[in-house]
């Protein structure tokens, strides 16, 4: 079974309005991560959140972790219609695995 | 550009052919990955490379196989796919593995390659 599932699986929004993804995992993480992916294309690094953090910002991304809910969000204030793209939330696990493991992903549409 | 370079971006093939797909990372990293990315399904890792050596193989069957003959290159090479086998695969690198400090934690992905198995 896999270690992130992202919710909801799609969102559209208006232009300018807050988009909210969360993510759920289910081992203990050393970090999270979210990534964005735009149709068709590679993946790209947003933000990472250690487990010891609760809030990042990085620009008008807002990242939040509860490690006792084993779970994350990533805010995304004043969307644009560039920020139309599938987020990805990935975790990197505590011990085994040495690699990141990565959600379903969230589909963000941003009506302009 | 991310500094990881994929080729073919797009390879159509049928079942008893042989091809392979390069990656190439220009960022000097040590650690480099494939990851597999179906229709609605989760990014599926599939091997992990560490300074040229296999760390991970995510039970990948045996028609795909890896190759990193240096710390910049990868590959891997297919052979009698199935149409299952149709998927975008994703190339990556990484300083160092995930969890050896910092440097491991962010991984930069290539543009990927469509693979399309007739």
């Amino acid at each position: 079974s896999q270690q992130g599932e992202e919710d909801p699986q799609a969102l559209s929004i208006q232009e300018g309005e807050n988009a909210t993804m969360n993510c759920s995992y289910k081992t203990s993480i050393n970090n999270l991560q979210w990534y964005r992916q735009n149709s068709g294309r590679g993946l790209v690094h947003l933000i990472l959140i250690r487990s010891n953090e609760r809030e990042k910002h990085s620009g008008r991304l807002r990242v939040t972790l509860d490690t006792s809910k084993k779970s994350s969000s990533l805010l995304i204030t004043a969307s644009r219609a560039a920020d139309t793209a599938s987020y990805f939330c990935a975790t990197l696990r505590d011990t085994g695995r040495r690699a990141l493991t990565f959600g379903s992903g969230t589909r963000l549409q941003v009506q302009p | 550009e991310t500094g990881v370079t994929q080729t073919p971006r797009h390879l159509v093939m049928g079942m008893t052919n042989k091809k392979s797909l390069k990656c190439e990372q220009h960022l000097g990293h040590n650690a480099m990955y494939w990851y597999k990315q179906s229709a609605k399904k989760p990014l599926e890792l599939m091997f992990v490379y560490s300074l040229e050596e296999r760390v991970e193989n995510n039970s990948v069957p045996s028609r795909f196989s890896p190759e990193c003959p240096n710390s910049s290159h990868l590959f891997l090479h297919l052979h009698t796919l199935q149409p299952e086998d149709s998927a975008l695969y994703l190339c990556a690198s990484s300083q160092a593995l995930p969890g050896q400090g910092a440097r491991g934690n962010t991984i930069y992905f290539g543009e990927g390659s469509w693979l399309t198995v007739v």
